[in-house]
């Protein structure tokens, strides 16, 4: 069974550019959440999408948005790059989104130059 | 709104010796509570949650209301033991998707 993929791996952006992640989440899972990682502030949820809703979001700017597609597909877009951008984004999917194991991708790595 | 304490950074210990990883969390409902691992160049993955009350890899974790902690614990150490070990909690209720991350400890088991 395929694990949580996303593409790009890694990519190096400029200040004020725009950048989209994608990611596929395991097979029959419909929950997918995004996160940032960073080293002075951890692991950050940035919101969650189910059947391509949104149903939670963190506390992030509105810089950062996301959506999902009918197969569960997501995608998330992050407008104006700043430097503090730079980060791990990682993708989890779930079932429900909702108590059951939450499974994580390997992450895209952003640089912001 | 819920904290999650892992209260050390680093942690050393020497093969088969004991470890404990702490975990404290606050949060006035019922969360669920789960431990991740981070090997070397791999994903993130799930180690052990509460509800399951399993033992993986020679972990065990014990919910302590009470104490409102988490902690980590595995008799006799391996060298393979030695990764990044994140605490999480989910709030329930319309949480959907959220895990609320401790800092991680850093394991190292040396030979």
């Amino acid at each position: 069974k395929a694990g949580v993929t996303q593409t790009p791996r890694y990519l190096i952006k400029t200040r004020g550019q725009q950048v989209t992640l994608s990611c596929s989440p395991i097979s029959g899972h419909r929950s997918v959440s995004w996160y940032q990682q960073t080293p002075g502030q951890g692991l950050q949820f940035l919101f969650e999408y189910f059947s391509e809703t949104q149903r939670n979001k963190g506390n992030f700017p509105g810089r950062f948005s996301g959506r999902q597609f009918s197969n569960s597909r997501s995608e998330m877009n992050v407008s104006t790059l700043e430097l503090g951008d730079s980060a791990l984004y990682l993708c989890a999917s779930s079932f429900t989104g909702l108590g059951d194991t939450i499974y994580f991708g390997e992450g895209s790595w952003l640089t912001v130059v | 709104a819920q904290r999650v304490t892992q209260p050390e950074k680093l942690l050393s210990v020497f093969k088969g010796a004991p470890v404990e990883l702490k975990c404290n969390y606050s949060y006035s409902g019922s969360p669920e509570l789960f431990w991740y691992v981070q090997y070397s160049r791999q994903r993130l993955q799930l180690l052990l949650r509460h509800i399951s009350r399993e033992s993986i890899k020679g972990f065990t974790a014990d919910l302590n209301k009470g104490e409102t902690s988490f902690h980590l614990k595995k008799p006799f150490a391996q060298e393979e033991d030695s990764a990044m070990y994140y605490c999480a909690l989910n709030a329930g209720g319309t949480s959907y998707g959220k895990l609320t991350f401790g800092q991680g400890t850093i394991l190292t088991v040396h030979p």
